[in-house]
């Protein structure tokens, strides 16, 4: 079993739509949970950061983590076309020092 | 404040050959971690320098090595280029070591293997 799994989509929406991204993660003892968001030929960007169960809101973003259920979420209200990029989550321990990505969620918001 | 920034951008090796590929971390951070992007995957964890050592390696053999310098900037060596090398090098600087931090990237380094 992967540490973190990712449906990689693709995910199409039309402009306004509510997305909801999803990963799911086998080890318990990971507690710092993030999404990146990664535009073709650019590095991931850091979007949302939190320290375990609950729910972080940055604008159009909302952050949710489920320990109980190893489930974390990125929602995005009112989509936009410029919101279609790739979107990873990434997981990571007190103890380690790596991040664990899935492989990605490829989003296209059509106008 | 400066990002990440990492060169170069593009880099066409043929096998056997060696690389260096060159980071220099955000201003005020102090830890420079390397991963590996493949086509259509996550990054994967090389290995993450802090206070000029290694402090945690991922799966990759020894002919990856790296170095991080007083200045916080760091180099990636891979050495005996295989095709299965091809990839989307980032590095990823971050405050105080560990994988907890937030981690910013820079836009990576293309490595093409012919």
């Amino acid at each position: 079993q992967k540490e973190v799994e990712q449906d990689p989509g693709p995910l199409s929406v039309p402009e306004g739509a509510i997305v909801s991204l999803n990963c799911t993660y086998s080890n318990s003892a990971f507690q710092y949970f993030m999404w990146y968001r990664q535009y073709s030929r650019k590095g991931p960007e850091l979007l949302m950061y939190t320290y375990s169960s609950g729910n972080k809101e940055d604008g159009r973003f909302t952050a949710q983590v489920d320990k109980s259920s190893k489930y974390i979420s990125l929602f995005i209200r009112d989509s936009q076309p410029s919101d279609s990029a790739t979107y990873l989550c990434a997981i990571a321990s007190q103890a380690g020092t790596a991040l664990i990505f899935g492989k990605g969620t490829t989003l296209s918001v059509s106008s | 404040e400066t990002g990440v920034t990492q060169s170069p951008t593009h880099l066409i090796k043929t096998r056997g050959q060696q690389v260096t590929l060159r980071c220099s971390s955000q201003s005020g951070h102090n830890t420079v971690s390397w991963y590996q992007q493949a086509l259509g995957q996550g990054p994967q964890f090389i290995f993450q320098y802090y206070r000029e050592e290694e402090n945690g390696r991922g799966n990759f053999p020894p002919r990856f090595s790296g170095l991080q310098f007083p200045n916080y900037s760091s180099e990636l060596n891979v050495n005996a280029l295989e095709l299965d090398d091809s990839a989307l090098y980032l590095c990823a600087s971050s405050w105080g070591g560990g994988g907890n931090q937030p981690q910013h990237f820079g836009d990576g380094t293309r490595l093409s293997i012919l």
